[in-house]
């Protein structure tokens, strides 16, 4: 069954660092997302993507997050600046262009600031 | 996109059918209800979602009442494997353009025991 792919599962970086997280979504998808989840809290929507452009994003995407679809496969969210506050589950999900509502999550990077 | 209401825990013996609810009294005409769960902290997992049809896939059933305000997950015959937040989440079918986000309540925890 085709799943979406993150890696590292667990990232632990400097306070100030940047950090790429990366994802290889379902491979016929053409929507990708960006969501996050603080410990103990909801998992919050960050950004969408579609056709090489960002169609969403919440106020929580401000500057120092980036995404970019490099090479046609991959799908990565990098942070420039990493606060103690960006320590979260990042998960990233794709869906079809059919009309299939459904979006396709993958199992999270845990990222952790230090 | 319409609010959700959802009990914050349910309890579930092995093997009986776990009921779940969902409140949506605000819900448009044009709004599907879909069902989403999480797995301890593993990225969420799409289970079925609904226009005004109940529906039945592999993993469970979905009611939803005549008048669209509310609607009920069914699974069948519950696993401790089904121990999982639930979330019942309420939008409109976008089919192009992105903007297909999804907005997480808190769900309801369902623990299912021997």
């Amino acid at each position: 069954e085709p799943e979406v792919t993150q890696t590292p599962s667990h990232q632990v970086t400097q306070m100030g660092q940047e950090v790429i997280l990366r994802c290889v979504p379902i491979s016929n998808h053409l929507y990708f997302y960006w969501y996050r989840q603080i410990l103990g809290q909801k998992v919050e929507f960050l950004v969408s993507f579609y056709n090489n452009e960002i169609s969403e994003k919440s106020e929580i995407f401000d500057d120092q997050f980036s995404v970019e679809r490099p090479d046609g496969s991959n799908f990565t969210l990098k942070i420039r600046s990493t606060k103690l506050e960006d320590s979260a589950m990042y998960f990233c999900a794709s869906s079809d262009g059919t009309g299939g509502p459904e979006a396709f999550f993958g199992q999270g990077t845990r990222l952790t600031v230090v | 996109d319409a609010k959700t209401t959802q009990p914050p825990s349910m309890d579930c013996a092995e093997g009986r059918a776990a009921n779940l609810p969902c409140n949506h009294s605000t819900i448009s005409g044009n709004e599907y209800v879909y069902w989403y769960r999480q797995i301890h902290s593993q990225g969420p997992q799409y289970i079925i979602h609904g226009l005004k049809n109940n529906e039945t896939n592999e993993m469970a059933s979905l009611i939803i009442t005549e008048d669209r305000k509310s609607s009920t997950l069914i699974l069948p015959h519950a696993t401790l494997r089904d121990t999982a937040v639930y979330y019942c989440i309420v939008r409109v079918h976008i089919l192009t353009g992105g903007g297909n986000k999804l907005t997480f309540g808190t769900g309801t925890q369902l623990k299912v025991e021997l």
